[in-house]
């Protein structure tokens, strides 16, 4: 069984300030993990994944996150904000032979200019 | 890229009447999901299919169906619509592998009224 925590449903952050996004997850095998974004009206698009080797993983939009296993996190970050990442971010988990992605409830990110 | 193509953006259905959701993929993916989302309760999953004329059940099937009669193409049935089936339905698909991202298409808003 598989589970996403996403701490806090609202963050809002300051233009060029540091965006910093919580993503805890349980998983009885070893997980393969997702950052999706998701703009008003629109799907998900994928930010970034992690399945195995390098535990820091750089995706879109200068979008990065780490894989802690030991905490078993996967955080998103973005050194500066800016307006265009108002969105609502996702995080998702899933293992290997699995067809189920189990998603996060979401984090709304505002950027304040 | 990846295009993951949903018949309708927005979509209004009266209770009993009996809904078709649409969606088609153009990247030859095996595995095709349906989601629905709903604020605060974040993605859950209704049916998937892991190749043609296959499905499986997911999170929240009652209610729906699915067909999949075509490698591109994987549809959703409301049998007799709900006003409790008001929501966004996203559609999407992935090749075969827990490592492998999803991909979205833009969501069907669909009111029952």
């Amino acid at each position: 069984a598989q589970s996403v925590t996403q701490l806090g449903s609202h963050v809002s952050v300051s233009e060029g300030a540091l965006v910093l996004l919580r993503c805890n997850y349980s998983s009885s095998v070893p997980p393969y993990l997702f950052w999706y974004v998701q703009y008003p009206n629109q799907g998900l698009q994928l930010l970034l994944k992690y399945t195995t080797g390098a535990t820091l993983v750089k995706g879109i939009n200068g979008f990065e996150a780490e894989f802690k296993k030991s905490e078993t996190s996967f955080h998103l970050t973005k050194p500066s904000a800016h307006m265009s990442d108002a969105a609502e971010y996702f995080c998702a988990v899933t293992g290997a032979g699995s067809y189920q992605l189990t998603f996060g409830k979401g984090t709304k990110l505002s950027v304040i200019p | 890229d990846v295009k993951v193509t949903q018949s309708s953006r927005y979509l209004v259905k009266r209770t009993g009447e009996k809904v078709f959701l649409e969606c088609v993929q153009d990247m030859d993916h095996e595995n095709m999901f349906w989601y629905r989302q709903d604020p605060g309760l974040g993605l859950r999953l209704i049916y998937f299919s892991y190749d043609v004329k296959m499905k499986e059940k997911g999170d929240i099937p009652e209610g729906y169906s699915v067909s999949r009669e075509k490698k591109e193409r994987f549809s959703l049935i409301l049998e007799s619509a709900s006003t409790n089936q008001t929501s966004m339905y996203l559609c999407a698909s992935r090749l075969t592998g827990g490592n492998q991202p999803q991909h979205f298409g833009d969501g069907t808003r669909l009111s029952i009224l």
